[in-house]
């Protein structure tokens, strides 16, 4: 049972302009949310992160929103970077399972094109 | 950001065989650490949750005499797959814990290409 949900297996945006992943849970227990970047072969890279306390946090081009009511949160890349190809993580913990454990959704393949 | 290392970064082995991962977390001490594992186009799979000095915890459906466990140390968590057969050949991740405060934040290793024969 997939309790967190990245419906996009794919996304393309032009440099420069904003990408947009979505990732929805269905847990409400989870109260901390990550977003990481991974390459092929390579391990994910944590990227950002929030707490279910908050509906908001930057850092640079990236921006996290949670909506709690909805379940859903997204990442906001602006601008985007050819650089910035790769797959994208959604990843949820908490709700009482062992500390650290998360759950991911299964990605989202993003290509930031010239 | 923290740095967790594993070695080796592949490895090819017979049928048969059994090999060792070693996960590392190289600038801070983790008392838990995770293993993961997955296949082409798809999520990450929790595989055990391994705990400095005591057993690991395995997620349902994977084999806890196949996939042995040891985390003897606050940096270092080993996974050793016993008995390898191809349908064992995947990529092998693994993540350690980091405790700053009121949040942690886990970081992942580089993985472990395994491909048996």
């Amino acid at each position: 049972d997939q309790q967190v949900k990245q419906n996009s297996p794919s996304l393309s945006v032009q440099e420069g302009r904003i990408s947009i992943l979505n990732c929805d849970y269905t847990n409400s227990m989870f109260d901390y949310f990550l977003w990481y970047k991974k390459y092929p072969a390579e391990g994910p890279t944590f990227l950002i992160s929030i707490s279910s306390i908050k509906d908001k946090n930057e850092d640079g081009r990236f921006t996290v929103f949670l909506n709690k009511s909805a379940k859903h949160l997204s990442l906001h890349i602006v601008p985007s970077q050819p650089g910035d190809s790769a797959v994208y993580f959604c990843a949820a913990a908490g709700g009482g399972s062992t500390l650290g454990r998360l759950y991911f959704g299964r990605g989202t393949q993003l290509t930031v094109w010239p | 950001g923290a740095v967790v290392s594993q070695h080796p970064s592949w490895v090819i082995c017979k049928s048969g065989t059994s090999v060792k991962i070693e996960c590392r977390s190289l600038d801070f001490q983790a008392t838990t650490m995770f293993w993961y594992r997955q296949f082409p186009k798809q999520s990450l799979m929790l595989m055990a949750t391994s705990n400095e000095g005591s057993k690991a915890t395995y997620e349902q459906g994977v084999e806890k005499d196949k996939f042995l466990i040891n985390h003897a140390s606050l940096t270092l968590s080993t996974l050793t797959v016993t008995s390898a057969h191809p349908e064992d050949s995947s990529f092998y991740i693994c993540s350690a814990i980091h405790r700053r405060g009121p949040t942690d934040t886990q970081y992942f290793g580089p993985g472990t290409r395994l491909t048996v024969l």
